[in-house]
């Protein structure tokens, strides 16, 4: 079954600490998205990347720290300078950022402060 | 104004009633239009997905789209209790940009 998933589901930080959520998609897309939801407010991009080795900030990218080493893979590190971090984050794929396909999204990490 | 406008209700409806959930938007050069549906603690999954102005119809889903409104539908019809989520809309296209800008969802409950 192809699909985007991320792990963990729930993940606890301690202040101070930076954490790192994981995201894999085997739909061969080459796009790849992170995404922060707060309740009652829409999806906000993170950073995007179009291709392996290359990402660009989205709109609240400061405080995140991504990496796009393998088509497969973009981990977004949450760092501790990030001082809201509780949020839901959803990672999502598409064909490509500069075609009309729609994006896919996993099921989410739900990260909170301890 | 924000780009993207949707009521986060919660719309409360009871079963078998027909749904219409909207969306507004103030960039005139959006030129293609997704709903997505998101349950509670999961992520948002491609519902419908049209370009331009005009109907399409999928099962008990129709999304419309009024270009010269600015305004964006969707219409359940014959709503069931598996259809309470939050639906968003997503517009994109606008000055060569293919990510979407998505609304804050729309919370419909449908009551059995």
């Amino acid at each position: 079954d192809g699909g985007i998933t991320q792990s963990p589901k729930y993940l606890f930080r301690k202040e101070g600490q930076n954490v790192t959520l994981s995201c894999e998609q085997n739909l061969n897309h080459d796009a790849m998205y992170w995404y922060r939801q707060d309740p009652g407010q829409g999806l906000r991009l993170i950073y995007y990347s179009q291709i392996v080795n290359d990402f660009q900030k989205g709109d609240i990218a400061e405080g995140y720290s991504v990496s796009r080493e393998k088509k497969e893979s973009f981990p977004l590190t949450v760092t501790s300078a990030q001082k809201n971090p509780t949020a839901f984050y959803l990672c999502a794929s598409s064909i490509g950022a500069d075609t009309n396909q729609p994006q896919h999204f996993g099921d989410g990490t739900r990260l909170s402060i301890l | 104004q924000k780009e993207v406008e949707q009521d986060p209700g919660p719309l409360s409806v009871p079963e078998g009633a027909i749904v219409s959930l909207n969306c507004t938007y103030s960039n005139s050069a959006f030129q293609y239009f997704m709903w997505y549906r998101q349950y509670s603690r999961k992520g948002p999954e491609l519902l419908m997905y049209t370009y331009s102005s005009g109907n399409k119809e999928d099962g008990r889903f129709t999304a419309q789209v009024d270009k010269s409104s600015k305004y964006i539908s969707l219409f359940i019809r014959d709503s069931q209790p598996s259809d309470s989520a939050t639906y968003l809309c997503a517009p994109l296209g606008a000055g060569g940009s293919y990510i979407p800008t998505f609304g804050r969802g729309t919370s419909l409950i449908v009551h059995p």
